[in-house]
This record gives structure tokens, C-alpha cells and sequence, in this order.
């Protein structure tokens, strides 16, 4: 059972790159989420997704896109890397109102 | 508007002796609550969770937490510590915004256990 899968686990990018942090979920789950864990903050909802062609933004969306054209997957895309995106990155996954999430392994992101 | 408040940022226990992790919540609805556990560099993985239900909820490895409405409090408690215990924990309340449960995370526990 795989459950969420994220890749990559680990990843440095420089001052305006972009790239995509990948999510996917075997849980025929309709929710999907976004979160960046900051150390001492607890974790922050970037965007969420209650199914295939719907999303919507979180607490702090700012700097970050997503898109969900398929039950599984929910990647999240950062498009002109800044130092303040520096953080861990986790992706959970839900199948319904109330019920607990289940979360991925993280990406750990650095941006220099 | 919900949020959570974790009272204790780091809990310090001897190994064998009762854990007592400390929440209160604020929800303008009926709250689910939740206790996530993280182990270093490792993601979050559900301990229990309140869901109207029972008020005193139990989870794995021994945990268990009581819903007391009254005080707005849903701590973590545990009889006896173990090694293995020592982790980051995150209390967690959950409420609906339009057709999403969106959860809002406590600033986190740390407990450390030691001999």
C-alpha cells in the first residue's frame, strides 16, 4: 500500500528557478492538500482540492500553483523560486469531512 | 475562525512516567480534533481523533486524549513513556470551509523522553 507518494524527497534550487513537487495518492481519496511546514510553526495549508478539476487556495498560496486533473495526482508548482520558500513540504490526502489525513514523507526544499 | 493552542512547546518526561501534552482549540462549529505524531524527518502520522462521538478517544501506541468541551481542551495523555515516545506532536482541529474539512495545526510539542 503506498498510500501518498512524494517525490523529491530532497531539493535545492536557486533564486528564480521553478520546478514542480509531485503528489499522488492510491486512496481514491477526493481531497487532496498542500502544506509547508516551517520549524517552530506548525504546518500552513498552501491549496487544497475536493476533486479532479477543482482547487482553491489555503492560508498562503502566494508564489505557488496547482492543478488537479486527476483523482491521484495534486502536484504543486513554485515558479520564480524565492529564499521564503524555503521549508518542508507535505502533501495528505483525505476521503471526506472528518475523517483523519494521511500524509506523505515531505519534500525538503532549499532555495539559495 | 478556528486555531489551536499547544500550551507546552517542548515536555520533558522520564521514561516510565506519565505524558501529559496540553491543547486548547477555538472552533465557531462542532470541532473534529486530532493528534498527529512526527518523527524526525519523517511525515505526520494520525495518533486519534474526536469526532463527536465518545469524549475520551484512544489511539495507538497507548495514547489517548478527552474531549472536554467546557474547557475547550482536548490534551494528550499517556501512563507510562517509552523511548520510542519521543517525537514532535501536533494538535489539530478540523472545520468545514464550504465542502473541505481544511485542518488548522497547532504550533507543535516536542517531547523528549529520557532514562
Amino acid at each position: 500500500n503506498a498510500g501518498v507518494t512524494q517525490t523529491p524527497k530532497f531539493r535545492i534550487l536557486k533564486i528564480g528557478q521553478s520546478m514542480t513537487l509531485q503528489c499522488a495518492q492510491d486512496m481514491n481519496h477526493n481531497y487532496m492538500y498542500w502544506y509547508r511546514q516551517d520549524p517552530g510553526m506548525g504546518l500552513k495549508l498552501i491549496y487544497y482540492s475536493v476533486g479532479a478539476g477543482i482547487t482553491d487556495k489555503g492560508e498562503v498560496p502566494n508564489g505557488y500553483n496547482v492543478s488537479r486533473s486527476t483523482t491521484e495526482d495534486f502536484p504543486l508548482r513554485l515558479e520564480l523560486a524565492a529564499p521564503s520558500q524555503t521549508s518542508v513540504y507535505f502533501c495528505a490526502s483525505s476521503p471526506g469531512v472528518n475523517y483523519g489525513y494521511t500524509f506523505g514523507s515531505g519534500t525538503r526544499l532549499t532555495v539559495v | 475562525a478556528q486555531s489551536v493552542t499547544q500550551l507546552d512547546s517542548h515536555v520533558s518526561v522520564s521514561e516510565g512516567t506519565p505524558v501529559l501534552l496540553r491543547c486548547n482549540y477555538s472552533s465557531s462549529y462542532s470541532p473534529s480534533l486530532f493528534w498527529y505524531v512526527q518523527h524526525p524527518n519523517k511525515g505526520l502520522q494520525l495518533l486519534l481523533k474526536y469526532t463527536s462521538a465518545a469524549t475520551l478517544v484512544k489511539g495507538i501506541n497507548g495514547f489517548e486524549a478527552e474531549f472536554k468541551k467546557s474547557e475547550t481542551s482536548f490534551h494528550l495523555t499517556k501512563p507510562s513513556a517509552h523511548m520510542s515516545d519521543a517525537a514532535e506532536y501536533f494538535c489539530v482541529v478540523s472545520d468545514r470551509a464550504g465542502t473541505a474539512s481544511k485542518l488548522t495545526f497547532g504550533t507543535g510539542t516536542r517531547l523528549q523522553v529520557t532514562l
